[in-house]
């Protein structure tokens, strides 16, 4: 059974911290990896990895992929109170061709 | 982008009753769409995958017969929660691939909030 595991399940910063999100995963015929935001509505699409190594990048956001190690990171610097929300990684598999979250990391920003 | 949207946005109804969510695909065709439900501080679960003119695919689990799934044109789908019960109670959110094939890109309806008294 595919599987995605996010750390830490929540955590609390201070606005202008840099945080970093974790996202491991088992997945038969992985074919990519997503982060999404989620605050209260659906989720809203950051990133999509499929390479290993390569760093993608949005603004104060970047995301990276390790295909050998089964994992991606999510990196947030000067964080801001909008950045506030649960942070979703899923996978998506070519064998079941579905995608597979996370559990979520709650990030709460404060003043 | 690509807009999906989702009719109602909420819904509170009787314990006992049926609820109908509509999935529509604005600007584009999809022959897939899938279901997802989201319990409070809980992630997304795939439900089922809706397929255009075919049964739609359930995840274990899941019962067919109490979420009925209908994708009878390549904009429309819909789950119909029979019966519903408190403990359906949930965040209904459905999502369309870009292309077809490209179940990786989906784009997301912005959800339904369904409370069962």
């Amino acid at each position: 059974e595919d599987k995605v595991v996010q750390s830490p399940l929540s955590l609390v910063v201070h606005e202008g911290d840099t945080v970093t999100l974790n996202c491991s995963y088992e997945v038969t015929n992985f074919r990519s990896l997503l982060w999404y935001k989620q605050e209260k509505k659906a989720p809203t699409f950051l990133f999509m990895l499929t390479s290993s190594g390569i760093e993608k990048k949005s603004g104060r956001l970047s995301s990276i992929l390790d295909k050998k190690e089964l994992f991606s990171i999510l990196n947030i610097t000067a964080t801001q109170t909008g950045d506030s929300a649960i942070y979703l990684c899923a996978v998506y598999s070519g064998t079941a061709s579905k995608l597979t979250f996370g559990t979520g990391t709650r990030l709460q920003v404060t003043l | 982008g690509a807009v999906v949207s989702q009719h109602p946005s909420w819904v509170i109804c009787k314990s006992g009753t049926s609820v109908k969510i509509e999935c529509r695909s604005l600007d584009f065709q999809a022959t897939t769409m899938f279901w997802y439900r989201q319990f409070p501080k809980q992630s997304l679960m795939l439900m089922a995958t809706s397929n255009e003119g075919s049964k739609a695919t359930y995840e274990q689990g899941v019962e067919k017969d109490k979420f009925l799934i209908n994708h009878a044109s390549l904009t429309l789908s819909t789950l119909t929660v029979t019966s519903a019960h408190p403990e359906d109670s949930s965040f209904y959110i459905c999502s369309a691939p870009s292309r077809a094939g490209a179940g990786d890109t989906q784009y997301f309806g912005p959800g339904t909030r369904l409370t069962v008294l």
